[in-house]
């Protein structure tokens, strides 16, 4: 167990739909990344936060994609109008405070478009 | 553009063997370089980094790497394997100055046999 937990674990979903996952970082680390996760791919970068801003967004982040992080807790990413290309494993990682040290992943949420 | 290559999608391995998993990187700057172990239905646990210093980085598990400046290359290995290695390997690099993500390879495969 990292300390990351993620919600859901898997999400089916028909095309069209908006779905909601989450992400419960560990409580000292003010850093908090998405990623996203294809069969037979490494994870790629989704979007980072630092507390409750957000720092950077992939080119990968549409705009059906949304991310927030309200008082810097648990973070929140929403896809709209879901398409089966979005099908994935969706990965929060929360690293320590140095720029040094490695992230910590959850579990993951794998989303199912169908 | 930053890019990380596993040029083998799968390595296999008697127990008792050593094991070594390839990686390469293209970076335009100095790179600080993870390898990370992810396990059928649970997350990415970080094995070892090269951040500075000493080329030769141990781990988790008895992994070790070796950060190799003029063939840009961070092999894991391994002296003797054990079937409970078997899962699969991801490389990853972040480049400080390009950003805080982490830019992962595709992975590999590692299958120990008895």
């Amino acid at each position: 167990d990292t300390g990351v937990s993620q919600d859901p674990r898997h999400k089916i979903t028909k095309r069209g739909q908006n779905v909601t996952f989450r992400c419960d970082p560990i409580s000292e680390h003010n850093r908090l990344y998405w990623y996203r996760q294809t069969l037979g791919q490494g994870p790629e970068f989704l979007t980072y936060f630092q507390n409750e801003a957000q720092l950077e967004k992939s080119r990968l982040l549409s705009d059906r994609f949304s991310a927030e992080r309200p008082k810097g807790s648990f973070s929140t990413l929403e896809i709209q109008r879901t398409e089966q290309g979005d099908s994935a494993m969706y990965l929060c990682a929360s690293p320590g405070q140095s720029v040094n040290t490695e992230a910590f992943f959850g579990q993951g949420t794998r989303l199912t478009v169908v | 553009a930053q890019s990380v290559a596993q040029p083998e999608d799968q390595v296999n391995v008697a127990e008792g063997n050593p094991l070594t998993v390839k990686c390469t990187y293209s970076v335009s700057g100095n790179p600080y370089l993870f390898w990370y172990v992810q396990y059928p239905n649970r997350g990415l646990q970080f094995l070892l980094k090269y951040i500075t210093g000493d080329n030769l980085v141990k781990g988790s598990y008895g992994f070790e790497a070796e950060f190799n400046k003029s063939q840009t290359s961070f092999h894991l290995k391994k002296p003797s394997a054990l079937v409970s290695d078997s899962a699969l390997y991801f490389c990853a690099v972040r480049v400080p100055q390009e950003g805080t993500a982490l830019i992962f390879g595709k992975g590999t495969t590692l299958s120990v046999s008895s």
